[in-house]
């Protein structure tokens, strides 16, 4: 089975302008969860999706968007560009149900904030 | 709010010691708790998990963790450590039955291993 992919894996951005962002969960998985991943901070969480509706949100400013597609894919929106913005972002998927807690993490999008 | 701390930010063992990974965390009741790992470039790898019952869990790779509430812990330990361990090494938290599955993390162990 296919692992969690994530596109594209690498971007370079100018402060300012946005970005998205795609991930495809396993197949089978109904729940996505993204995090952001930086030296300074770790990982952090953003929010997390289940059935294309948004369950839990993380400590960070509407700048961060997602959505979930009804095929469980996700998208993560990222507008108006700082460079604290620089990252990996992951992205993880899991069934749904107490299995929601067993994450399967992507390889991740590393995005670079000039 | 939950936290979790790993006070080992970088640890260096010989290849075929042994290794003990230390996490506390700090959480109103008995969360869910996990182990992931990361290797450079790569995304994180889920080694085991801990929702109740036995204290101690048994993972991938020949990882094990014990949970331990009275100390608030949750210690990954591999008896024999190979060259391909080095990696990044999180422990996670989750609420248990708050219906928020969002994952708290440490800030990681780096494990260097000598050959």
């Amino acid at each position: 089975k296919a692992g969690v992919t994530q596109t594209p894996r690498y971007l370079i951005k100018t402060r300012g302008q946005q970005v998205t962002l795609s991930c495809s969960p396993i197949s089978g998985h109904r729940s996505v969860s993204w995090y952001q991943q930086t030296p300074g901070q770790g990982l952090q969480f953003l929010f997390e999706y289940f059935s294309e509706t948004q369950r839990n949100k993380g400590n960070f400013p509407g700048r961060f968007s997602g959505r979930q597609f009804s095929n469980s894919r996700s998208e993560m929106n990222v507008s108006t560009l700082e460079l604290g913005d620089s990252a990996l972002y992951l992205c993880a998927s899991s069934l749904g149900g107490q299995t929601a807690y067993e994450q399967y993490f992507g390889p991740g999008t590393r995005l670079t904030v000039t | 709010a939950q936290s979790v701390t790993q006070p080992d930010i970088h640890i260096t063992v010989s290849e075929g010691a042994s290794l003990e990974l230390r996490c506390n965390y700090s959480y109103g009741a008995t969360p869910y708790l996990f182990w992931y790992v990361q290797s450079p470039g790569q995304g994180l790898q889920l080694l085991l998990k801990y929702f109740s019952g036995d204290t101690l869990v048994q993972g991938i790779k020949g990882f094990e963790a014990e949970f331990k509430r009275s100390q608030s812990s949750f210690n990954l330990r591999k008896p024999s450590v190979h060259w391909s361990d080095a990696a990044e090494y999180f422990c996670a938290v989750a609420p248990s039955g708050a219906g928020s599955y969002q994952l708290t993390f440490g800030k990681g162990t780096k494990l260097s291993v000598i050959p």
